[in-house]
């Protein structure tokens, strides 16, 4: 089965800071990867999907990158709002879907 | 406006049973493949089951297979886990989540509903 991988898993930033979260298959996956964004007591939320598109409604200071075996989550100018858990999520349909780990987003 | 709300959590003791359900509204529940997803307390998010819309692909994470049943009833609009030989390491709250598209299969997951905590404890 397909490992997911993310770092940091804990990052302190500043509003207004430029932020990168990292997620490594440990397969190649092509663009099959999700971002998800989680606060506390809340369900996740879609962020983008197919490692690069934007989900509806997504703030465009949030950007995906990547392909195969690693892919980045950036956020350009953290906002408050932005503090959160952030997951990634492989459904390539050679193996079962699997989540990251998570990186938690805190207030330096 | 898609709905997803999720009952039938509680505390139950090791061995036991719970089913499950989610109550799906704002979208045509029939066309579009379903999803469970738990997290323990603290813990970040693991994939449980999945079918499609028409029931022909289910899939279960190794850890729950021969234990949970997940089924769906297209006629009501619900999504149903039923969960038996309940461990302390099921406890988590469980995410009913959809895929986002009709007739979509293996996808990511665009909507989810709020939660439902299961314990298992004596």
């Amino acid at each position: 089965d397909i490992q997911m991988t993310q770092s940091p898993s804990t990052l302190s930033a500043s509003v207004g800071d430029r932020v990168t979260i990292t997620c490594r298959a440990s397969q190649n996956i092509n663009n099959w990867l999700a971002w998800y964004q989680q606060k506390p007591g809340k369900a996740p939320k879609l962020l983008i999907y197919m490692a690069s598109s934007l989900e509806g409604g997504v703030p465009s200071r949030f950007s995906g990158s990547g392909s195969e075996t690693e892919f980045t989550l950036t956020i350009s100018s953290l906002q408050p709002d932005d503090f959160a858990t952030y997951y990634c999520q492989q459904y390539n349909s050679y193996s079962p879907w699997a989540f990251g780990q998570g990186t938690k987003v805190e207030i330096k | 406006e898609v709905q997803l709300v999720e009952s039938g959590g509680g505390l139950v003791k090791p061995g036991g049973s719970l089913r499950l359900s989610c109550a799906a509204s704002g979208f045509s529940f029939s066309t579009y493949s379903m999803n469970w997803v738990r997290q323990a307390p603290g813990r970040g998010l693991e994939w449980v089951s999945s079918i499609s819309s028409t029931s022909t692909y289910i899939y279960y994470t190794d850890s729950v297979k021969g234990r949970f049943t997940i089924s769906r009833d297209n006629a009501k609009d619900s999504l149903f886990l039923q969960m038996n030989s309940l461990r302390a390491e099921d406890t988590a709250v469980y995410f009913c989540a959809r895929d986002p598209r009709a007739s979509s299969w293996y996808d990511y997951f665009d909507y989810w509903g709020q939660g439902i905590l299961v314990t298992v404890s004596s």
